[in-house]
């Protein structure tokens, strides 16, 4: 079964800072991956999504995603990050074709 | 146009009744899926529609939990004899149709129960 596992449930940056966050998938087929981001009181929201057209994915708000089968991971950047971009991140994967199986989720934090 | 929208936003209530928790998808959406979101973790699948019936309901974790989408529209999560464990955020999304992972799924707010 495929799994996701994000690394580090709090991250803190500065505001204009490089944001990482980093999610590792498990899967014995090419996997579907997601990210999403969950701002407090709101619905998921998704940012990118890699469906294997390109390795090198770009999402709303100036996010993007590299998918690195060797090392099987699926990092989540942004160059320079904005008082906005504090939310929880979740890490997805489907599964079949329909269920969406997400890590534990991190937590962006911004420093003005 | 419209999202995905959930009803209530809250619910408290006392250990062992009965709640209905109310999702109203996109329209012209076929796909409804309903998870759960437990405090400090990811949310975790409960059950998938396709049209009016559940397709998948593997993610439904005892018989107290069970779903129905009766015209293929809105959708309603029923649980019995609530315990306090089954307090959480329950979330439903919605996409166009399942059979392709290029349709996203479309989160509601989702419906914060507490169980007392």
């Amino acid at each position: 079964a495929q799994s996701v596992t994000q690394l580090g449930s709090h991250v803190s940056v500065s505001e204009g800072a490089l944001v990482l966050l980093r999610c590792n998938y498990s899967s014995s087929v090419p996997p579907y991956l997601f990210w999403y981001v969950q701002y407090p009181n709101k619905g998921l929201q998704l940012l990118l999504k890699y469906t294997s057209a390109a390795t090198l994915v770009k999402g709303i708000n100036g996010f993007e995603a590299e998918f690195k089968k060797s090392e099987t991971s699926f990092h989540l950047t942004k160059p320079s990050a904005h008082m906005s971009d504090a939310a929880e991140y979740f890490c997805a994967v489907i599964q079949g074709a329909q269920k969406l199986v997400f890590g534990q989720g991190t937590r962006l934090t911004i420093n003005p | 146009g419209a999202g995905v929208s959930q009803t209530p936003s809250n619910k408290v209530t006392e250990k062992g009744k009965y709640v209905e928790l109310r999702c109203d998808p996109i329209s012209g959406h076929t796909a409804l899926y309903w998870y759960r979101q437990s405090l400090g973790q990811g949310p975790e699948f409960l059950i998938y529609f396709q049209g009016t019936g559940a397709a998948d309901d593997s993610g439904l974790p005892n018989d107290r939990f069970f779903a129905v989408r009766p015209e293929g529209s809105v959708s309603t999560l029923k649980i019995q004899r609530t315990e306090r464990g089954d307090s959480a955020v329950y979330l439903c999304a919605s996409s166009l149709r399942p059979t392709s992972v290029r349709n996203t799924q479309y989160f509601g707010p989702g419906t914060r129960l507490t169980v007392l």
